[in-house]
């Protein structure tokens, strides 16, 4: 059974710093992985999807990456904003046995970027 | 805009009292979930319709809870004689079709609190 966490819970950075923020999941199976941000009350917003072929994702400040055998994903953020706290959400989606499979997701991890 | 709406996006119920919840996909996506977030959680799935059919529904914690989608487009979530344990956010995602590959897009969420 597929289990995903995340390291750390909860992360406090002055503005301007680079940061990361990592996904461990249990099962390498996998098919693609995907953090989300969540803004308090809100949905949740796609940042990056990593297909399971895929090393690394970018998108402006954000790069993730994926090492499938090692079972482990990286957020790095660079060059941090006050606009960028938020709880950032990683989800492993299983191997495909017919045309989908279940969405894991983590617990979260809590960022406060202080100006 | 046309992203994934869900309503009410509030809802206080007495224990007991059954609940419906809503969920207006982006028109035209074939694929929709429903997830469960618990407070300071990652979502957890609980069920999952293509089209009008229902090909999973594992994650439904009790057969308190029914999901529908009868034509394809909105879905409901009903619970039946709420418990405190039912309270928490309840997120809706659709994505365009089958592939395992394509994007989920998240509604805002419906915040249960049951008395």
């Amino acid at each position: 059974k597929q289990e995903v966490t995340q390291i750390p819970a909860a992360l406090s950075v002055p503005e301007g710093e680079n940061l990361v923020l990592n996904c461990s999941f249990t099962d390498s199976a996998i098919y693609n992985l995907q953090w989300f941000r969540q803004d308090p009350g809100k949905g949740l917003t796609s940042l990056l999807l990593i297909q399971s072929s895929q090393r690394e994702q970018t998108s402006g400040r954000l790069n993730a990456s994926l090492d499938k055998s090692s079972g482990r994903s990286t957020l790095y953020i660079a060059a941090s904003q006050p606009g960028d706290s938020a709880t950032y959400l990683c989800a492993a989606q299983g191997i495909m046995k017919t045309s989908y499979d279940k969405v894991i997701f983590g617990p979260g991890t809590s960022l406060s970027v202080i100006p | 805009g046309a992203g994934v709406s869900q309503s009410p996006r509030y809802k206080v119920a007495k224990r007991g009292q059954d609940v419906a919840l809503r969920c207006d996909p982006i028109s035209g996506h074939v694929s929709l979930f429903w997830y469960q977030q618990a407070l300071g959680q990652g979502p957890e799935f609980l069920t999952y319709f293509q089209n009008e059919a229902q090909l999973d529904k594992s994650g439904l914690p009790s057969d308190r809870f029914f999901a529908e989608r009868p034509e394809g487009s909105v879905s409901t979530l009903k619970i039946q004689r709420t418990q405190q344990e039912d309270s928490a956010v309840y997120l809706c995602a659709s994505s365009l079709n089958r592939a395992v590959d394509n994007e989920q897009f998240f509604g805002p969420g419906t915040r249960l609190t049951v008395l």
